[in-house]
């Protein structure tokens, strides 16, 4: 069955950095785009982008530029988002999710990786 | 970007009783509409993809309607275990945007 498996909660310095990852399995990993997605309670849910896992071509929503990084490890049927440059507001659930075409959806999503920015 | 504005923004409603969620697209969103029911400190699931178009193994009472910029999520028969939160994307433009859920919980 299709799984996406993210990294373990992260506590993060203000101005630091971190990488979570999202490991998929149960399905053939190249043919699915991975996007990434922001929840928080104030702000609910934000896209942040997705990845060709192919390519390794990226798509950023203009307000993630700069925020996230994507990148893909085939060999490992995986899945990263670098966050730099952390502020409190950074703090969130972070979600992987597979993309589905042409109508643009996500049939499964990770279990989120909370993300907390404190000093 | 494209603006989904989702009502109400809780819902109580009574087991058995059917219920409706809108969301109303900013623009003309062409059906690239998906709901999704988010439970309690987990993930999203995919109900409903392509505005009506039910995602495999979700129960027959959920239906989704709707075209241009109106859409809705109709749940036939409230059960215990629908309570929890409710939410739209849109998937015709980027950024692909969310409406700001519906609670809903059991009367």
């Amino acid at each position: 069955q299709v799984q996406l498996q993210q990294s373990g909660a992260e506590l993060a310095k203000p101005g630091s950095s971190v990488k979570i990852s999202c490991k998929a399995s149960g399905y053939t990993f190249t043919s699915y785009d991975i996007s990434w997605i922001k929840q928080t309670t104030g702000q609910g849910l934000e896209y942040i982008g997705y990845i060709n896992t192919g390519s390794g071509g990226t798509y950023y929503n203009e307000k993630f530029k700069g925020k996230a990084t994507l990148t893909v490890d085939k060999s490992s049927s995986t899945a990263f988002m670098q966050l730099s440059s952390l502020t409190p507001e950074d703090t969130a659930v972070y979600y992987c999710a597979r993309n589905r075409y042409p109508r643009w959806y996500f049939d499964f999503w990770g279990p989120g990786t909370m993300v907390t920015v404190s000093s | 970007d494209i603006q989904m504005t989702q009502s109400p923004a809780s819902l109580s409603a009574s087991l058995g009783e059917t219920i409706s969620i809108e969301c109303r697209a900013s623009e003309d969103i062409y059906s690239n509409l998906a709901w999704y029911q988010q439970k309690s400190g987990k993930s999203p699931q995919l109900l409903i993809y392509a505005a009506n178009r039910l995602q495999d193994g979700v129960p027959s009472r959920f239906s989704g309607s709707g075209s241009g910029t109106q859409y809705s999520l109709k749940i036939s028969g409230m059960q215990p275990e629908d309570e929890g939160d409710y939410f739209c994307l849109q998937g015709s433009k980027f950024p692909l945007t969310f409406g700001s859920g519906t609670k809903l919980e059991i009367k």
